[in-house]
């Protein structure tokens, strides 16, 4: 079966704008969450969603946010883009029923001028 | 405060040898941790997990090591393949936490023909 489906694959925005990427779990999997990936930083948490609810959220500024639709699908949206807001951003989804593992997209490379 | 570590950020080994990337952790609530290979723009592909009620879990040329005591686990390949150049990363995660992964910087293993 397909993997999580993330789109756009490559994206550059200019400071000021809004981007939204999306995330597409794996078929039968409720849960997904966002991660973003800087060299500074590693690769650090955003939040979780599971039925349409955000479950966990991690030490971002507001202007990072999320959705989940009731086909589990999510978005994440960053508002007021900052030159710091350039990565790899990395959504993954989960399937408790299917132990704990979390699976991976190829990730949404956003890079902000 | 990093709750996950991988201090060595890089190991170069010879092909057909024994590869050891280390991971150590803090917070004691961790009972789940991933191995995940990552190669540069990508999403990380996960490898072999391991409970806390375990101490050792193998899936062919891949073994994790669990030492909850010192904090301490480690991911053993054998024989190293050039193909198993990337970036490793150990990741963590409590089972009440959702699927939120807290995760080491990263090693990068270079294996040498």
């Amino acid at each position: 079966k397909a993997g999580v489906t993330q789109t756009p694959r490559y994206l550059i925005k200019t400071r000021g704008q809004q981007v939204t990427l999306s995330c597409s779990p794996i078929s039968g999997h409720r849960s997904v969450s966002w991660y973003q990936q800087t060299p500074g930083q590693g690769l650090q948490f955003l939040f979780e969603y599971f039925s349409e609810t955000q479950r966990n959220k991690g030490n971002f500024p507001g202007r990072f946010s999320g959705r989940q639709f009731s086909n589990s699908r999510s978005e994440m949206n960053v508002s007021t883009l900052e030159l710091g807001d350039s990565a790899l951003y990395l959504c993954a989804s989960h399937d408790a029923n299917s132990g704990n593992t979390i699976y991976f997209g190829e990730g949404s490379w956003l890079t902000v001028v | 405060d990093q709750q996950v570590k991988q201090n060595s950020p890089s190991l170069s080994v010879q092909e057909g040898r024994i590869s050891i990337l280390n991971c150590d952790y803090t917070n004691s609530m961790f009972d789940y941790f991933l191995w995940y290979k990552k190669y540069p723009a990508e999403g990380p592909t996960f490898l072999i997990s391991i409970s806390s009620i375990k101490d050792k879990n193998e899936d062919g040329r891949f073994t994790v090591f669990l030492n909850k005591s010192a904090k301490h686990l480690s991911l053993h390949i054998v024989p190293s393949q050039p193909g198993d150049s990337a970036v490793y990363f150990c990741a963590a995660s409590r089972n009440n936490a959702g699927n939120m992964l807290t995760f080491g910087g990263g090693t990068r293993l270079m294996v040498k023909p």
